[in-house]
């Protein structure tokens, strides 16, 4: 059989609540960062980006946070729902190259 | 059809086969990239495109081949491949680091190497 894959961490959230996803990133000269949501079966969907000259970005339904000091970036989503349930990724980039360095990724569950 | 298409969308070869993946963007873009997403591994770049012209091979073995004829579309030929290569094989396209770094992504290819 398969060997034992990626284990993701797991946020458990209820209906309604607001859930929070954190990721670290590794390069202090990262100038760009964004967020991809990945449902079973498909390819990652972007959900919002932050250039580095700003410290918080809002969506619908959605915050980013930078804080550059630490090199933490996180994910608000205000009143979760059922339909958020995915592995969400963040991602870094720095603007001398186009390439994205995703991070491991984030498994989000709703329940009811 | 709209936004970026993969085909097949399921695979399954023996490691003697050639097969080729294809992908499509309609997005007008001028960046395309091949990733590999599989189950013991986060999201791993291996070829990005720029004007068809392949500005990065991230040390990817050869037996992955990739051709972009033309800005719109990308090809991922593979040949002799191994049961670890099994995986989601991920195209995506972006404007390019001048005009937007937000990269699109197709649905994949699931390929399963016998």
């Amino acid at each position: 059989g398969e060997s034992v894959g990626l284990h993701l961490p797991t946020l458990s959230v209820q209906e309604g609540d607001n859930s929070i996803i954190n990721c670290a990133y590794s390069n202090s000269a990262s100038d760009y960062f964004i967020w991809y949501k990945q449902e079973s079966g498909k390819g990652p969907q972007f959900i919002i980006d932050i250039r580095s000259n700003m410290d918080k970005r809002q969506g619908q339904r959605v915050t980013v946070l930078l804080n550059k000091t630490v090199k933490h970036l996180s994910l608000q989503i205000a009143a979760t729902q059922p339909g958020d349930s995915a592995v969400y990724f963040c991602a870094e980039s720095t603007g001398s190259t186009d390439k994205l360095i995703f991070g491991t990724g984030t498994r989000l569950q709703v329940f009811p | 059809e709209t936004g970026v298409t993969q085909t097949p969308r399921h695979l399954v070869m023996g490691m003697t086969n050639k097969k080729s993946l294809k992908c499509e963007q309609h997005l007008g873009h001028n960046a395309m990239y091949w990733y590999k997403q599989s189950a013991k591994k986060p999201l791993e770049l291996m070829f990005v495109y720029n004007f068809k012209e392949q500005t990065e091979n991230n040390s990817v073995p050869s037996r992955f081949s990739p051709e972009c004829p033309n800005s719109s579309h990308l090809f991922l030929h593979l040949h002799t491949l191994q049961p670890e290569d099994s995986a989601l094989y991920l195209c995506a396209s972006s404007q390019g680091r001048t005009s937007g770094r937000e990269q699109f992504f197709g649905p994949g290819t699931r390929l399963t190497v016998l």
